[in-house]
């Protein structure tokens, strides 16, 4: 089944304690990316990567990193989280950055820090 | 620059009436389009998305969406709720390298 798969579903961890949040997708998209989703703001891009080793800066960068290895993986790294990262956190991708594609979105994590 | 505005955070409609969702958009180029639905605790799923074809797009579970460049509207219409449509649903359009949210409208389906 094509999917984009996300670990943990749920995450509750303290401010200052390191966590990766993992993105998978199975469909051999080039484009993916991730987003954080506030009530009252809708979503917003967080970091993309257009291809393997290829990563930017979305809307709300600060505080996050990411890696992209490997065409299907694509980790979101907290290195120091703090409670405003308190969000629901999703993982898409698309076949490639062309502006008619659909995204696949995971199915999200939901990360609570104390 | 290109957004999208969702008007109405929050819509309730009876089962079985009309739904309609407004999205207006902005953009400095021929937009492409689209509708995203949420249901309770899942990702995003597209609904539908209009690519410069024909104006009238069709998509899923009965849903349609009407370009009106006159407009700048992308409003997304249902003949005929179901309790099953309850979701938050985003408009979207894309600019060269990212997609742009709306901030999402929360639809309520009253017995």
């Amino acid at each position: 089944e094509a999917q984009v798969t996300q670990n943990p579903r749920y995450l509750i961890t303290v401010t200052g304690k390191k966590l990766t949040v993992t993105c998978s997708q199975n469909m051999n998209h080039e484009y993916m990316s991730w987003y954080r989703q506030d009530p009252g703001l809708g979503l917003r891009q967080i970091y993309y990567s257009m291809n393997v080793e290829v990563t930017d800066k979305g809307d709300v960068p600060e505080g996050y990193k990411v890696s992209r290895k490997e065409k299907r993986n694509f980790p979101l790294i907290l290195e120091s989280p703090s409670p405003n990262q308190t969000s629901l956190y999703f993982c898409a991708s698309s076949l490639a950055n062309r502006r008619q594609e659909t995204q696949y979105f995971g199915p999200g994590t939901r990360l609570l820090v104390l | 620059a290109q957004s999208v505005t969702q008007l109405g955070s929050h819509v309730s409609v009876s089962e079985g009436a009309l739904v309609l969702l407004r999205c207006n958009y902005s953009s400095s180029v021929p937009p492409y389009l689209f509708w995203y639905v949420q249901y309770p605790n899942q990702g995003l799923q597209l609904l539908l998305k209009y690519t410069s074809a024909a104006t009238l797009v069709k998509g899923i579970n009965g849903f349609e969406a009407e370009f009106k460049k006159s407009e700048t509207s992308f409003h997304l219409t249902k003949p005929s709720a179901h309790m099953s449509d309850a979701a938050e649903y985003f408009c979207a359009v894309t600019r060269s390298d990212k997609i742009i949210f709306g901030k999402g409208t929360r639809l309520h389906i009253l017995p």
